[in-house]
């Protein structure tokens, strides 16, 4: 089974903190994602990855950076949290051409004071 | 830009079966894909169609129509366990990512 992880299932973390959120998949996927859910917005694409050391924008990439030095790990980077961050953090997986089967981190529910 | 519509809620009684739908535009296309949430929860896999027509999957059936930019998952025989959020999302042609729909919430009642 692919198992995909994330550092905390919860952070509370005050304005202007740097924080970073992890993940790592142990299934050997070239794609790595994430995603962030707020009630009524589904998932909306933050960074993507396809392979190492490579990242792509997604939708809604202001305020983040991400870092992929290993395969099978991809960080979030909050350079300065704000407020607005505060929300469900979602990494996924998948195969180089299986972009439409992805595989889900439980999430990390970020709470910015 | 790439926009999906799909119903925000669905009620049905076990062992009923429903039809979730889901539209979408899309400048291209290249799949649609459905996953499962529970409350509290990670999105979990169901389906993709790439190709026009029906797919099953046990209880769980996904339909494309390429033409119609229509697609709708199909739960048959429901169960209580099947009460969850049901998104569907759009591979876009030529780009590495998913765009999500904003998502049914599927409550079966007794």
């Amino acid at each position: 089974d692919v198992k995909v992880t994330q550092s905390s299932r919860y952070l509370v973390k005050r304005t202007g903190e740097k924080v970073f959120l992890e993940c790592v998949q142990d299934m050997d996927h070239e794609n790595m994602f994430w995603y962030r859910q707020d009630p009524g917005l589904g998932l909306r694409l933050i960074y993507f990855s396809y392979d190492v050391k490579m990242k792509e924008k997604g939708d809604i990439p202001e305020g983040y950076s991400v870092s992929r030095e290993k395969k099978e790990r991809f960080s979030l980077i909050l350079e300065s949290a704000s407020t607005n961050q505060t929300s469900m953090y979602l990494c996924a997986s998948s195969l180089r051409g299986s972009i439409g089967e992805q595989y889900f981190g439980p999430g990390t529910r970020l709470t910015v004071t | 830009g790439q926009s999906l519509e799909q119903p925000s809620e669905v009620t049905a009684v076990e062992g009923a079966i429903v039809q979730i739908n889901c539209t979408y535009q899309t400048s291209g296309f290249y799949g649609l894909s459905w996953y499962q949430q529970h409350d509290g929860g990670a999105p979990t896999f169901l389906s993709y169609n790439a190709l026009d027509g029906l797919e099953e999957t046990g209880r769980f059936s996904s339909f494309l129509s390429r033409s119609d930019s229509y697609g709708y998952l199909l739960l048959q025989e429901l169960q209580m366990k099947d009460s969850a959020s049901y998104f569907c999302a759009v591979r876009d042609q030529g780009f590495q990512k998913l765009v999500f729909g904003t998502g049914t919430r599927l409550l079966v009642s007794p």
